[in-house]
């Protein structure tokens, strides 16, 4: 079965860091482009990061940039986010998001989604 | 920055009936490479999303043919043709031209 599962969340004060992972299986994890999404208790869903199967293009959205790094380990065949200066704020759900690809081409959507990891940031 | 606008945010509908969803977003969604990066997600309650359909109006593996999708530019719309019980969710639409954005959901529940 394809899947993805995520893990590394928890509870950290304000201004900590947290590492989360996403294991996948059915699929290499190493062919594919990757995303972070996350969703606040209640709220609606935020983009967060996006990696190329290389590992060597990133992007970030404005709310993130600076304080999150996205990365992949291919020899673990992993996906990463490490998040730095938490903020209240960035207490949510974090899904792993992987990109739509069909007959060779990457239709920019996300086909296969986490269950998600709950990260709580308090004091 | 994209700006991704859902209307209605809560959509009642009786089972059986039509529902339809609007998404606009605050400029073209046309890519460079002539394609439009629009697509439309299902979440139900306790669960995390699922791909209904990519690029306007291509239905993914699996979806009902009840879900259709349609637009261009900056206008677009998710049809449900029927609206049975499994449907109840909250809708995405999310563009993909520019980095990523969601629109902010919009809840159908049944009447």
């Amino acid at each position: 079965e394809v899947q993805l599962v995520e893990s590394g969340g928890g509870l950290v004060q304000p201004g900590g860091s947290l590492r989360l992972s996403c294991a996948a299986s059915g699929f290499t994890l190493n062919n594919y482009e990757m995303n972070w999404v996350r969703q606040a208790p209640g709220k609606g869903l935020e983009w967060l990061s996006y990696i190329s199967s290389s590992g060597r293009t990133t992007f970030y959205a404005d709310s993130v940039k600076g304080r999150f790094t996205i990365s992949r380990d291919k020899a673990k065949s992993s996906l990463s986010l490490q998040m730095n200066s938490l903020r209240a704020e960035d207490t949510a759900v974090y899904y792993c998001a992987r990109d739509a690809i069909f007959s060779g081409y990457d239709l920019n959507t996300f086909d296969i989604w986490g269950q998600g990891t709950m990260v709580t940031v308090s004091a | 920055d994209i700006v991704m606008t859902q209307t209605p945010l809560s959509s009642p509908v009786t089972l059986g009936q039509p529902a339809s969803i609007s998404c606009r977003s605050s400029q073209s969604l046309v890519h460079s490479d002539g394609n439009t990066y629009l697509s439309w997600l299902q979440q139900r309650p306790g669960q995390p999303p699922r791909l209904l359909i990519y690029k306007i109006s291509n239905r993914f593996s699996g979806v009902p043919d009840r879900f259709s999708g349609s637009g261009a530019g900056t206008n677009f719309t998710l049809k449900i043709s029927r609206v049975e019980a499994e449907d109840v969710g909250i809708y995405y639409c999310m563009q993909a031209t520019y980095l990523r954005t969601f629109g902010q959901g919009t809840k159908l529940e049944i009447k």
